[in-house]
């Protein structure tokens, strides 16, 4: 089974700033990997798949690049509403599909 | 729009049964495989289970395979999670998720607690 390994675990980001995550697979999944975004008492929101393919209404500040094993997310530049969980998770050994397990963004 | 409503959750003893729906709305359910995804309090997400939309496939994680079923009835726009021999740690929310390989889109989630 492939394993996700996300870091940091906690980003600290004023706002206005770039954020960038990271994302490494233990083989190589392609460009098989979706990123979401989870709020605390909501359910997770698909904000990138195909590694870079942006979802449906999810703004240009977001996006995502990468293959095989290694993967980012960027936001460009911070808004209030960006500060939350996000989860990787790849669908190339499907299934399962393999979640990370998350990076905060938190307010700096 | 695509809804997706959770319902049946709650409170069950170690050992026992529970069925979860979830009810589509805003999408023409027979296209899309259909999976339910549990969080655990203060955890990360976890696949648990899909169904294709003619239920021919169906797939489990290792956590759950032989005791939750998931299943789906098209005519009623409805996905199921039976669940049996319930232990303390399938205590989580469950999702309902559309989509094969990522979901675009996910219910509420409904909670699960499994306690004496």
């Amino acid at each position: 089974e492939i394993v996700m390994t996300q870091s940091p675990a906690t980003l600290s980001v004023s706002p206005g700033e770039r954020a960038t995550l990271s994302c490494r697979a233990s083989e190589s999944i392609s460009t098989n990997l979706a990123w979401h975004q989870q709020k605390p008492g909501q359910a997770p929101r698909l904000l990138i798949y195909d590694a870079s393919t942006r979802a449906t209404g999810i703004p240009a500040r977001f996006s995502g690049s990468g293959s095989e094993t290694e993967f980012t997310l960027t936001i460009s530049s911070l808004q209030s509403e960006d500060f939350a969980l996000y989860y990787c998770q790849e669908y190339n050994d499907w299934p399962p599909r393999t979640f990370g397990q998350g990076t905060k963004i938190e307010i700096k | 729009q695509v809804q997706l409503v959770e319902s049946g959750g709650g409170l069950v003893k170690p050992g026992g049964s529970l069925r979860l729906s979830c009810a589509a709305s805003g999408l023409t359910f027979s296209d899309y495989y259909m999976n339910w995804i549990r969080q655990a309090p203060g955890k990360g997400l976890e696949w648990i289970s899909c169904i294709s939309g003619n239920s021919g496939y169906t797939k489990y994680a290792d956590s759950v395979e032989g005791r939750f079923t998931i299943s789906r009835d098209n005519a009623k726009n409805s996905l199921y999670l039976q669940m049996n021999s319930l232990r303390v740690e399938d205590t989580a929310v469950y999702y309902c998720a559309r989509g094969k390989f990522y979901s675009d889109y996910w219910g509420q989630g409904i909670l699960v607690t499994v306690s004496s």
